[in-house]
């Protein structure tokens, strides 16, 4: 089974803080994303990832950078943290293929609160 | 561009009632479809797929039935447990869409015993 793993559960910070989120996959998949997912709005693609070092926006970039250095742990950075970006915030991965088929595979989410 | 439209929530059923969840899509090309599952306090994991059009994709008793003459994918249960209660997302995937998967804005559902 595919395991996804966010380094916290619940995370409280405060506005202007540099925030880090950490995702780790122990699948060797490819590709990997950052969503947030708030009531009414389902889920939103922040960035995402296709191999190490590369990195496309998603829908919502704004105010948010992603790190990607290894295969297996993609990083999802708030550069100055601001109350508009408490929210859930989910990592997936997938496995590249030339077809449009591959099921995502998510994490538990954090739970990221900006006072 | 691609997209995916499901009925609003909450949906609230008695236990052993018959579910359907309404979802219907918009792809440029021959997208794949799904339903993915949330339960409380996790992440989405995957409930079933259907790759072309008038699969059936199944799991867990749910069923849903790629349609493409009326683009949808309605998830159904016939029988449906409190441990069902949930929320569900219809998703799709196109290669016309760059392979990025579009998700619906979830329907919550609650059963009671």
């Amino acid at each position: 089974d595919v395991k996804v793993t966010q380094s916290s559960r619940y995370l409280v910070k405060r506005t202007g803080e540099k925030v880090f989120l950490e995702c780790v996959q122990d699948m060797d998949h490819e590709n990997m994303f950052w969503y947030r997912q708030d009531p009414g709005l389902g889920l939103r693609l922040i960035y995402f990832s296709y191999d190490v070092k590369m990195k496309e926006k998603g829908d919502i970039p704004e105010g948010y950078s992603v790190s990607r250095e290894k295969k297996e742990r993609f990083s999802l950075i708030l550069e100055s943290a601001s109350t508009n970006q408490t929210s859930m915030y989910l990592c997936a991965t997938e496995l590249y293929g030339r077809n449009s088929n591959q099921p995502q595979h998510f994490g538990d989410g954090t739970r990221l609160s900006i006072l | 561009g691609n997209s995916v439209t499901q009925m609003e929530g909450p949906v609230t059923l008695s236990e052993e009632a018959f579910l359907t969840i309404n979802c219907t899509y918009t792809a440029t090309g021959y997208p794949s479809l799904f339903w993915y599952v949330q339960y409380p306090g996790e992440g989405l994991q995957l409930l079933l797929k259907a790759t072309k059009a008038d699969d059936k994709g199944s799991n867990k008793g749910f069923e849903a039935t790629y349609r493409k003459e009326t683009t949808s994918f309605h998830l159904e249960k016939g029988s449906v447990q409190v441990s069902d209660s949930a929320v569900y997302f219809c998703a799709l995937s196109d290669q016309g869409g760059g392979f990025k998967t579009i998700f619906g804005a979830g329907t919550r559902l609650f059963v009671k015993a």
